[in-house]
């Protein structure tokens, strides 16, 4: 069982290239979240979805795009990428709440770099 | 709203000693409470989860959680440290039936021989 996988792991960008993280579960999870972390800012939440096509903001949405085309798969993208979006990017789903306390469950990230 | 304070950023301890680290929280609703710990270059793997059943929660790798309500605080214990378990830890919290998580700042575990 993989259950969330992200790819790609790592990846350098120019800035100005754009790109996209894929992330994909197999628990047939409801909900479906992006978000990135920061050394000394914790974890941050990009945007999140609570179902197939339905996307959400979070807290750090800027230059940032998602997509949910599909239940198991959450796309987030980079249009333009900047330096300030050099850091790593953890996707990570759950079951609806009410159902077991609705506990994340993590891939293993995607390490950025943006020159 | 609803936040969350890890009061230590850096714990340190000695191998085979008691750890604690400390977690307060704010909601205005019946909150779950969750503790994840993160190895270096991982993923953020869960410990243990408090939604409202007993109050003193087990969970994996000898760690454990009590919920007190009147002190709106979910502590994570483990009364014997493995080198093993140097890590950063986050406390999570969530609202009941809501579908956004806050993370505290996290605290990053140091043991020592």
């Amino acid at each position: 069982n993989a259950g969330v996988t992200q790819t790609p792991k790592f990846r350098v960008l120019k800035t100005g290239q754009s790109m996209t993280l894929l992330c994909a579960q197999d628990m047939n999870h409801e909900y479906m979240y992006w978000y990135r972390q920061d050394p000394g800012m914790g974890l941050r939440l990009i945007h999140y979805s609570v179902g197939e096509g339905t996307t959400a903001k979070g807290e750090v949405p800027d230059g940032y795009n998602v997509s949910r085309l599909k239940k198991q798969n959450f796309l987030l993208g980079l249009e333009s990428a900047a330096p300030s979006q050099t850091s790593v990017y953890f996707c990570a789903s759950s079951y609806l709440p009410s159902s077991g306390g609705g506990e994340l469950f993590f891939g293993e990230g995607s390490r950025l770099t943006v020159l | 709203a609803q936040s969350v304070t890890q009061l230590d950023s850096h714990v340190s301890v000695s191998e085979g000693t008691p750890v604690l680290l400390r977690c307060n929280y704010s909601s205005s609703y019946s909150p779950s409470l969750f503790w994840y710990v993160q190895h270096p270059n991982k993923g953020l793997q869960l410990l243990l989860k408090y939604t409202s059943a007993a109050t003193l929660v087990k969970g994996i790798n000898g760690f454990e959680a009590e919920f007190k309500k009147s002190e709106t605080s979910f502590h994570l214990t483990k009364p014997s440290a493995h080198m093993s378990d140097a890590a950063e830890y986050f406390c999570v919290v969530r609202r009941a039936a809501g579908n956004k998580l806050t993370f505290g700042g996290g605290t990053r575990v140091l043991v020592k021989p």
